[in-house]
């Protein structure tokens, strides 16, 4: 089934560690996005890609980085620069063409110790 | 400065009535306007797009309007199930282009059998 893939589903991190989250797809959408969820507070936009080898910033982007190698992959990394990363994050996916409509994964939560 | 906002943290209502929800936004001119669905712990489901030009759509059990004018878009569910429970969204599409979509914080639906 078409879909999208994040894992790990749950992660404990250390302070101090950078940690990697995988968003994988097949549905063959050209945009790619990674989301973060704070309890009482909308989704912010972390980065985004439109495109292979393109992504830009969101309103939150500091202390993440992400890659777009590969069409169906775009992972994020929570480096050691992100003061408060315990959340949830959220990958989606979109058709360049559609009307802006997401897809999302079901989420990896992230918790610092 | 610029706000979404969705009427309340939670509603409770009654199987088999209407539930109605209200997101309502300040200096934004959206192009159009997303409803999604978030179960706990899982990523959100998109419902319903309404594009700026349109007064109401509707699916099913649920029906979306958008008054421009009013800066606000009603969701609603008639014949509310107990399996409708869930966080609603509303997310604003700005401009049209890929990335630029703001969410509401979400208000959480109970009905109660």
């Amino acid at each position: 089934d078409g879909g999208i893939t994040q894992s790990p589903k749950y992660l404990f991190r250390k302070e101090g560690q950078n940690v990697t989250l995988s968003c994988e797809q097949n549905l063959n959408h050209d945009a790619m996005y990674w989301y973060r969820q704070d309890p009482g507070q909308g989704l912010r936009l972390i980065y985004y890609s439109q495109i292979v080898n393109d992504f830009q910033k969101g309103d939150i982007a500091e202390g993440y980085s992400v890659s777009r190698e590969k069409k169906e992959s775009f992972p994020l990394t929570v480096t050691s620069a992100q003061k408060n990363p315990t959340a949830f994050y959220l990958c989606a996916s979109s058709p360049q063409s559609g009307t802006g409509e997401l897809f999302f994964g079901e989420g990896s939560r992230l918790t610092v110790l | 400065s610029q706000k979404i906002e969705q009427n309340s943290e939670a509603l409770n209502i009654q199987e088999g009535k209407t539930a109605t929800l209200t997101c309502n936004y300040t200096n934004y001119s959206p192009a159009y306007l997303q409803w999604y669905r978030q179960d706990p712990g899982r990523g959100p489901v998109f419902l319903l797009l309404i594009r700026e030009n349109e007064k109401e759509k509707r699916k099913e059990r649920l029906k979306v309007t958008f008054d421009t004018t009013l800066k606000q878009s009603l969701f609603h569910i008639t014949a509310s199930q107990p399996a409708d429970s869930a966080t609603y969204l509303c997310a604003l599409g700005i401009g049209g282009s890929q990335g630029n979509l703001i969410f509401g914080k979400g208000t959480k639906l109970s009905v109660k059998p």
